[in-house]
């Protein structure tokens, strides 16, 4: 079975560019969560999605952040314009929630770095 | 403020023997509790979970605790092999794992051989 996929594995872009992240669930899934991970404050919450509809936001940290999920199979997370503090791994995760107490299963992540 | 804390951030422990890895979170509405698993350069893996109306469950070598009363949870690996060496992540949801996880900021255990 197919996993939660990334993309991209890694980016490298200059400071004020625009980046996009992309991640496809588990085929199945109707919860989608953005997590973020630096070395200062770990692994934390971003965002995340039911049913494609966002759910809760409060872990974006700027405006300059912006997360969709257009349809069951695709989600992104825009960042505009990026800064060196952006820089981190960012981790997308799916799971069910029709059923209580399912984990969350993780991709590998997009490591992130703006110069 | 750390709501999920893992206070020790590695562990050695040699082939064979037991490895306890342990959590303490703070929020009381907590009411599911994960451990995942993660290597380098790759995303986290689930590993065991339990919710709070349990005080224990078993997968094979892998074993996590519950105690409510002292908001503390530990993993138990036995016996550890080699491939057990990563970073252990804790990790906790309100209303059964539907929002989103608290993380603590892991443990790196190293099996020696």
């Amino acid at each position: 079975d197919a996993g939660v996929i990334q993309s991209p594995r890694h980016e490298v872009t200059e400071m004020g560019q625009e980046v996009t992240l992309r991640c496809k669930p588990i085929s199945g899934h109707n919860s989608l969560f953005w997590y973020r991970q630096t070395m200062m404050r770990g692994l934390e919450l971003l965002i995340y999605f039911n049913n494609n509809v966002p759910i809760d936001d409060s872990g974006m940290p700027e405006d300059r952040f912006s997360a969709k999920m257009p349809n069951a199979s695709f989600s992104t997370l825009k960042i505009q314009p990026s800064e060196p503090r952006d820089s981190a791994v960012y981790f997308c995760a799916s799971s069910s929630f029709r059923q209580v107490n399912q984990p969350q299963h993780f991709g590998d992540g997009t490591r992130l770095s703006i110069l | 403020d750390q709501q999920v804390k893992q206070n020790s951030p590695s562990l050695s422990v040699q082939e064979g023997r037991i490895s306890i890895l342990n959590c303490d979170y703070t929020n009381s509405m907590f009411d599911y509790f994960l451990w995942y698993k993660k290597y380098p350069a790759e995303g986290p893996t689930f590993l065991i979970s339990i919710s709070s109306i349990k005080d224990k469950n078993e997968d094979g070598r892998f074993t996590v605790f519950l105690n409510k009363s002292a908001k503390h949870l530990s993993l138990h690996i036995v016996p550890s092999q080699p491939g057990d060496s990563a970073v252990y992540f804790c990790a906790a949801s309100v209303g059964g794992g539907a929002d989103g996880l608290t993380f603590g900021k892991g443990t790196h255990l190293i099996i020696q051989p």
